[in-house]
């Protein structure tokens, strides 16, 4: 089946420091989205995207949609501690629907002061 | 707007109890997805409705599990009998179209732990 492998899994940075993150498919994908799930909380979607070749902004958050359509980054620039969560690559490669949505396992965000 | 409400935020049972999750979704959303979070498989579709008709369920991992949307403003997600490995987060979700420009609402789950 299709699989989503997203790296790192982890990340210890210093405030301030930017982050990069990524995700790779084994399959070409129709969209992208980036969703942040902070302590305690469900997933809060970030950005999306849609297009390959595709570059959106959100804040201090950054997205492109890789030109292959197998992969993804997001980057957080001047990090501060509430950018502390789970971060979640989600994609799909077939039909609109949210259905045929699959998760990345996640890049868990420390940032020290 | 209340968000997605789920309940109970934590269920700690003993293995072959019954457990169910609730869930409301946000009005006016015609779509609703349980989701179950775990460190080994990540975050993994159950099943998903529309208007409250269960459209897909073959993310559902037994027959021990079941989920019913009786009406457009409450689910529930059931598990008899449970079993330790069910031990998870479970996410309900909701979005107004089932198209992926429509954004996922996520609830703030119901931690499962079955003994």
């Amino acid at each position: 089946g299709q699989q989503l492998n997203q790296s790192p899994q982890s990340m210890f940075i210093q405030e301030g420091e930017d982050v990069s993150m990524n995700c790779t498919s084994s399959s070409i994908f129709n969209t992208w989205l980036w969703y942040k799930q902070d302590p305690g909380e469900g997933p809060v979607l970030l950005i999306a995207l849609y297009k390959a070749g595709e570059l959106t902004s959100n804040g201090r958050l950054t997205a492109q949609f890789g030109i292959t359509r197998k992969d993804s980054f997001l980057n957080i620039s001047a990090s501060i501690p509430s950018d502390v969560g789970i971060y979640f690559c989600a994609g799909q490669s077939r039909g609109g629907s949210q259905g045929n949505l699959i998760f990345g396992k996640g890049t868990k965000l420390s940032v020290k002061p | 707007d209340a968000g997605v409400i789920q309940s109970p935020r934590h269920e700690v049972t003993e293995m072959g109890q019954e457990v169910t999750l609730r869930c409301k979704p946000i009005s006016g959303h015609d779509y609703l997805f349980w989701y179950r979070q775990t460190m080994m498989r990540g975050l993994e579709l159950l099943i998903y409705f529309n208007n409250n008709v269960p459209i897909d369920d073959s993310g559902m991992p037994e027959d021990r599990f079941s989920a019913k949307m009786p009406n457009a403003s409450f689910s529930t997600l059931k598990i008899q009998p449970s079993e330790p490995r069910d031990s998870a987060v479970y996410f309900c979700a909701s979005s107004l179209t089932g198209f992926l420009r429509s954004p996922l609402h996520f609830g703030n789950g119901t931690r499962l732990t079955v003994t």
